[in-house]
């Protein structure tokens, strides 16, 4: 099975600040990753898919790269209602295994 | 408008079985994949099982395989998952997941969830 590690699983940051997430896939899996979105007792919300692809409304301000193993979240001008906690998946094969999270609080 | 509603969550002791149920609207049904992910109390989201638009191609993760049975009838657009052999570390948050088109597609619409309390 796959494995992904998201890096860091906490981050603390203001708003306005850039922000980054990494996600690494133990075998490649080319560009088939997922990002979502997760705000306390609500179901997960699709960001990107195909590493890069922004799904339809979100703001331009998420974006993704990668492809391979490596693959990055970015958010270019953090707003409040970003802090929430973000999941990659790998769409390569199954199971589609998710990353363990990384928590977006404010500083 | 897309709805996927959930049902069928409850508390069971381990051992036991529950069926749960997610009905279908504001989509062919029968053209997408559709998946169950879970979320224990506190935790990560973890990918469940999926299953082909036409039923015959179906999915699971290590930790339900042999347990859970994912099912669907195309013709009430609803979408099953028994499990049986529940232990405490099935206790959850259910959710029902469409996938978007094609064989690499992300989850794009997901359930409001139902809750599973696998307890003694």
């Amino acid at each position: 099975d796959i494995q992904l590690t998201q890096s860091p699983s906490f981050l603390s940051a203001s708003v306005g600040d850039r922000v980054t997430i990494t996600c690494r896939a133990s075998q490649g899996i080319n560009n088939y990753l997922a990002w979502y979105q997760q705000k306390p007792g609500k179901a997960p919300e699709l960001l990107i898919y195909a590493a890069s692809t922004l799904q339809s409304g979100v703001p331009s301000r998420f974006s993704g790269s990668g492809s391979g193993t490596e693959f990055t979240l970015t958010i270019s001008s953090l707003q409040p209602e970003d802090f929430a906690t973000y999941y990659c998946q790998q769409l390569n094969s199954y199971p589609r295994t998710f990353g363990q999270g990384t928590k977006v609080e404010i500083k | 408008e897309v709805q996927l509603l959930e049902s069928g969550g409850g508390l069971v002791q381990p051992g036991g079985s529950l069926r749960l149920s997610c009905a279908a609207s504001g989509f062919t049904f029968n053209y997408y994949a559709m998946s169950w992910v879970r979320q224990a109390p506190g935790k990560g989201l973890e990918w469940v099982s999926a299953i082909g638009g036409g039923g015959t191609d179906t999915y699971y993760a290590d930790s339900v395989k042999g347990r859970f049975t994912i099912s669907r009838d195309n013709s009430k657009k609803t979408l099953h998952l028994q499990m049986d052999s529940l232990r405490v570390e099935d206790t959850a948050v259910y959710y029902c997941a469409k996938d978007s088109r094609g064989y690499n597609s992300p989850v794009d619409y997901w359930g409001q969830g139902t809750p599973v309390s696998v307890s003694s």
